[in-house]
């Protein structure tokens, strides 16, 4: 069963750092892009970033370029996401999720997400 | 890069169709056939119910559809049923290379 699991979350002050990790199993972990897509409080969904399958390229969302750094370490099966200079506005839920389509060695599909993991709550706060 | 725009709400009867409209650019719906639809219910992660504008993911039911027209996506529930009350969202790829999603559309089942 393909699984996601979040974990790394809690209340932080506002311009300190947290780092996400997102434990992977049963999929071939590098032959996929992966994301992070978080969720404020009672409002939408929101992109955050995505890395392709061999960590080679890297995309975020304005909101966050510059301050979270998206990797992966394929050893482990494991996605992380750094966050730095955090802001109140950073607090939501933040879910981690697997690409729907296959990328192999060479290609970087990270367009859509079919599997996402239950998401770990990071709240920013003094 | 804004939000893709969506009804907020949308309903109807059991049996019903709906559709939901996301609207965007030629920068993002417009430009790419890289849309898709989540269905998140309260409390639940998101699950991908239509990618590539109108391709199914394995286990979702055919009542579910997509299409794309321009620069506006839609999708469409038919023989609406309970348990498909749920939030709804699209996103799409971008010309800046990064992923945008809607705002976001309340369907209710009368």
């Amino acid at each position: 069963e393909v699984q996601l699991l979040e974990s790394g979350g809690g209340l932080v002050q506002p311009g300190g750092s947290l780092r996400l990790s997102c434990a992977a199993s049963g999929f071939t972990f590098s032959s996929y892009a992966m994301s992070w897509v978080r969720q404020a409080p009672g409002k939408g969904l929101e992109w955050v970033a995505a890395i392709c399958g061999r960590g080679s390229g890297t995309y975020y969302a304005d909101s966050v370029k510059g301050r979270f750094t998206i990797s992966r370490d394929n050893s482990k099966n494991t996605l992380y996401l750094q966050m730095n200079s955090l802001r109140a506005e950073d607090t939501a839920v933040y879910y981690c999720a697997k690409a729907a389509e296959y990328s192999g060695s060479y290609y970087c599909f990270y367009y859509s997400m079919d599997v996402w993991g239950k998401g770990t709550t990071v709240t920013v706060s003094s | 890069q804004s939000a893709l725009t969506q009804p907020a709400s949308v309903s109807g009867s059991p049996g019903q169709s709906i559709t939901i409209s996301c609207t965007g650019t030629s920068s993002d719906v417009g430009g790419y056939n890289y849309v898709s639809w989540y269905q998140q219910h309260p409390g639940k992660a998101p699950k991908l119910m239509i990618y590539d504008v109108s391709n199914r993911p394995s286990g979702v039911s055919n009542r579910f559809s997509g299409s794309k027209s321009g620069n506006t996506a839609s999708l469409t529930i038919s023989g609406l049923q309970a348990e498909d009350e749920a939030d709804y969202y699209c996103s799409s790829y971008t010309s800046s290379s990064t992923l945008v999603f809607g705002t976001g559309t309340k369907v209710t089942v009368l």
